[in-house]
């Protein structure tokens, strides 16, 4: 199983942007964020159905519908600019797998 | 304070084996529940997971790879090592180890909490 992540998205500053990822495995495992900078390593930023890692601003938000997960950025700032790439475990539940990832650009 | 380093080589030349150590501190890898993976990734591409292992020493690879690789603990030094034989140019790539901390089956999502900063190994002769 894989997962499916558009590979750009653009948003103006202080404007709103929804990231998706789109995998079977997703109708029985909850998508996880990351967000990677360039030369840096990934930090996650969401996990399960709404939980946010403490020092991840709450304008970054999850949501769930059937196979596909979002990442929500609600008044993008400069700093959100990054890859952002989703994972869960596949639908045999020994393999974990990545999206490819969505490079978003604030403008 | 939850941190992973990984170590390594920096440059392997083709067929060889890589090694890789992560060292952690901050958690144990005998806590019910907790996962150490090791994930990749090449230049400008995307992440890839290769293995994880957990509190009970069960071992999980990447079908791809699977028979190349080979992840191992020991809990008494805090270190988790990682070995992929027949290296190729392809396998150059960042390779980072991250922790899970809930990784039970039946919990309802795989996350990865904390990662290490990575190690960049080039494979060239």
């Amino acid at each position: 199983s894989e997962l499916t992540q558009d590979p750009a998205a653009s948003v103006a500053l202080g404007q709103t942007v929804s990231l998706t990822c789109q995998g079977d495995s997703l109708k029985t495992d909850y998508a996880s964020w990351y967000q990677q900078k360039p030369g840096q390593a990934p930090v996650l930023v969401m996990y399960g159905k709404h939980n946010r890692p403490s020092g991840i601003p709450d304008r970054i938000s999850g949501s769930i519908s059937e196979d596909t997960a979002s990442l929500t950025i609600t008044g993008a700032q400069a700093e959100d600019e990054a890859d952002y790439y989703c994972n869960s475990r596949d639908t045999s539940g020994d393999q974990v797998i990545f999206g490819g990832g969505t490079r978003l650009t604030v403008l | 304070q939850v941190t992973l380093t990984e170590s390594g080589p920096a440059l392997v030349k083709p067929t060889q084996t890589l090694t890789l150590t992560c060292t952690f501190s901050g958690f144990s890898l005998t806590t019910s529940g907790m996962c150490v993976n090791w994930i990749r990734q090449p230049p400008g591409k995307a992440l890839e997971w290769l293995a994880r292992i957990d509190w009970e020493d069960d071992k999980y690879y990447n079908i791809s790879l699977r028979t190349r690789l080979t992840i191992s603990k020991d809990t008494s030094r805090n270190q988790v090592v990682l070995t992929m034989t027949n290296m190729d140019p392809v396998d150059t790539s960042t390779y980072y180890c991250a922790r899970t901390p809930e990784c039970r089956a039946n919990a309802p999502y795989y996350y990865m909490d904390v990662w290490g900063k990575g190690t960049t190994v080039t494979v060239s002769s």
